[in-house]
């Protein structure tokens, strides 16, 4: 059983389009998390949720909406998408403590054209 | 200003060596500190995690952290080709979710 899933794996579309990123996770998690990794490897939070409520909210362009339905799944809308956005959009879960791992999906490797 | 930051490499050590890799942070107030694998084209994976001043073995794996001096380092004892790998360092500040990474050491065994 995969723990946290994200869909879908690759994504390639033209600049100015909108387009979704979602992500569940099975391991009863409450907390909930979008990470953005650029070409270079930096990676870089982006918002989390706890239990469906918004926690971690970086500067982040607000193109970018993040929607927790439930605390098992935790999505990624980006409107209006720009060349800069091409990365790898990582989800990842915890227990929700500071001290707790980290889990992540396999990633979703987006360009933009 | 990177708030932890890490030798981007790469770093070549000969199989069976050991390999020593390196991070500092800058937020005095980090107290959990966790080293992750990646492997190209895969997600991150946690190796160690530590949260106190000195060693911390598990397997081929130590982490060692000196608060004092704000480092962090992981030692890879007996390095395998399987170890070739970008290793994250990263840290949160207690009671804070955010997990801050370092932009990773990249790390060739050499055969």
């Amino acid at each position: 059983d995969t723990a946290v899933s994200q869909t879908p794996k690759y994504l390639v579309t033209q600049m100015g389009n909108d387009k979704s990123i979602k992500c569940e996770q099975n391991l009863g998690h409450d907390t909930m998390y979008w990470y953005k990794q650029d070409s270079k490897k930096f990676l870089k939070i982006m918002f989390s949720y706890n239990n469906k409520e918004l926690i971690i909210n970086e500067t982040v362009p607000n193109r970018f909406s993040p929607k927790s339905p439930d605390k098992a799944h935790l999505n990624l809308h980006i409107n209006s998408l720009e060349l800069g956005d091409s990365a790898v959009y990582f989800c990842a879960s915890s227990s929700g403590t500071s001290m707790e791992t980290q889990y992540f999906g396999p990633g979703t490797r987006l360009l933009v054209l | 200003q990177k708030e932890v930051e890490q030798n981007s490499g790469p770093l070549s050590v000969p199989e069976g060596a050991i390999a020593s890799l390196n991070c500092t942070y800058s937020d005095r107030g980090s107290q959990s500190f966790f080293w992750y694998r990646q492997y190209s084209g895969k997600s991150p994976e946690l190796i160690m995690s530590i949260y106190s001043n000195g060693d911390k073995e598990d397997g081929r794996f130590t982490a060692q952290l000196n608060k004092a001096s704000q480092y962090v380092s992981l030692l890879i004892r007996d390095s395998q080709p399987s170890d070739s790998a970008t290793y994250l360092c990263a840290a949160s500040v207690f009671g804070n979710e955010k997990l801050t990474f370092g932009t990773g050491t990249r790390l060739t065994i050499i055969p």
